[in-house]
């Protein structure tokens, strides 16, 4: 099983559209949880954390449920802007070598259409 | 705005030769990592480095690879005899252990490597 797995995609909306991406991760002991986004080419950058209360940041919102190992984003009244590889991230801690391994999902593109 | 920054941006070489890629970390910054990117594939983990030792590394860090931070304020990546399959963008990140957004990786814009 991958360690973090999310939709394939691609999704295609149009402008205005609601979509929301699904991911799981396999390790339970996994201790923070993100949403980065990717342009085409370019390097990661933090879209948001994901907390268990759930959070919202304008037209994003994430949810967190660790007994079901599931983390999801949703984007609202999307924009053409938003179109990008979105990448679901858990961090996992080993405070033994305080290790703190950052693992990426493999992205789910999304193309907001005009 | 701090940011970290790779060199080269792209470096061209021929399979089985030694390729040193530079990152300067945020400064402030005491979590630094090597990431790589095969084009069309996902972000891959290399490895992680904390108090001038490595803390964790991939089954990809294998012995060909290693990283040094030689004067405080360079992250280098080694690739020792690089292989066909080393292609790829590498990207240097770092990251606070401040604040609440504790894990947010700080990425550098890459370097392409492209082995010939």
């Amino acid at each position: 099983r991958k360690e973090v797995e999310q939709d394939p995609g691609p999704f295609n909306v149009p402008e205005g559209a609601t979509v929301a991406f699904n991911c799981t991760y396999s390790n339970s002991a996994s201790q923070s949880f993100f949403w980065y986004r990717q342009d085409c080419r370019k390097e990661p950058k933090l879209l948001m954390s994901v907390y268990s209360s759930g959070n919202e940041d304008g037209r994003f919102t994430a949810q967190l449920n660790r007994a079901s190992q599931y983390i999801s984003l949703l984007i609202r009244d999307s924009k053409l802007s938003d179109s990008a590889t979105y990448l679901c991230v858990v961090m996992g801690i080993r405070w033994e070598t305080s290790g703190s391994r950052l693992t990426f999902g493999e992205g789910t593109q999304l193309t907001v259409n005009p | 705005e701090p940011e970290v920054t790779q060199t080269p941006s792209h470096q061209v070489t021929q399979m089985g030769q030694e390729v040193i890629l530079r990152c300067v970390p945020i400064s402030n910054h005491l979590y630094f990592y090597w990431y790589r990117q095969i084009l069309g594939q996902k972000v891959e983990f290399l490895v992680s480095f904390y108090n001038n030792e490595i803390s964790e590394k991939s089954e990809i860090f294998d012995d060909q690879f290693s990283v040094e931070r030689p004067d405080g304020s360079n992250f280098t990546l080694k690739i020792r005899s690089t292989k066909l399959e080393d292609s790829a963008m590498y990207f240097c990140a770092s990251r606070s252990n401040r604040g609440r957004n504790t894990g947010e990786l700080f990425f550098g814009e890459g370097s392409r490597l492209t082995v010939l």
